[in-house]
């Protein structure tokens, strides 16, 4: 039973670049969540989707965006990459009531020079 | 932002002793979780109680909950090597919508 999959593992972009992560859920799970953890702290929510819309967001600025594709799979956005986005991103998946809690992927590191 | 905060935020034991986490929240939740990381990778869901439960148990775990505190501890015993790592307590305010973390406590487990 595949867990959570992100790709790619590690990036590394320049200061006003675009980025796209990617994520495919558990099996069986169609909500996916999106976290940034910057180093030494706990993870911070960005956002959430499920029916292919965003059902929650956090406190990021629209440079971050996402989607959710039929398939449950979901992408992250990021425009205008600054220094500061500069994180390990986190992609969760569950049901939609997550009564058993949330399976996390291994993440994709970014650095941004 | 962050939930609330664990304590102590490191903590270094020896293997066969026991570890006790600490974790505050700030708000009426749904239930809370806890979750390990290893070196910065993905998060590992260890164990979830529910608001109106005030412990339970998962093999070398036990967790117990204070609604009245807004508190949770986290209790490992017998403790490895291989529970070095950093763990996280999360809150889930109902409404599937999004878990907020705490600061975390790294654990060392020295042979």
């Amino acid at each position: 039973d595949a867990g959570v999959t992100q790709s790619p593992t590690h990036l590394i972009k320049t200061r006003g670049q675009q980025v796209t992560l990617r994520c495919s859920p558990k099996s069986g799970h169609d909500t996916v969540s999106w976290y940034q953890q910057a180093l030494g702290q706990g993870p911070q929510f960005i956002f959430q989707y499920y029916e292919e819309e965003e059902r929650q967001r956090g406190n990021f600025p629209d440079r971050f965006s996402g989607h959710q594709f039929p398939n449950y799979s979901s992408e992250l956005n990021v425009n205008a990459l600054l220094l500061g986005d500069s994180a390990l991103y986190l992609c969760a998946s569950s049901l939609a009531n997550p009564i058993y809690g949330y399976t996390f992927g291994s993440g994709t590191r970014l650095t941004v020079v | 932002s962050q939930q609330g905060e664990e304590d102590p935020q490191a903590l270094s034991i020896q293997e066969g002793e026991n570890a006790t986490m600490n974790c505050s929240y700030k708000t009426s939740i749904n239930n809370l979780q806890w979750y390990r990381q290893n070196s910065g990778r993905g998060l590992v869901h260890l164990i979830l109680i529910r608001s109106n439960e005030r412990e339970k148990h998962s093999g070398r775990l036990r967790v117990t909950l204070d609604t009245s505190k807004k508190s949770s501890s986290l209790l490992i015993t017998a403790s490895r090597a291989a529970d070095t790592a950093s763990y996280f307590c999360a809150t889930d305010r109902g409404g599937g919508n999004k878990l907020t973390f705490g600061t975390g406590t790294q654990l060392k487990v020295e042979l």
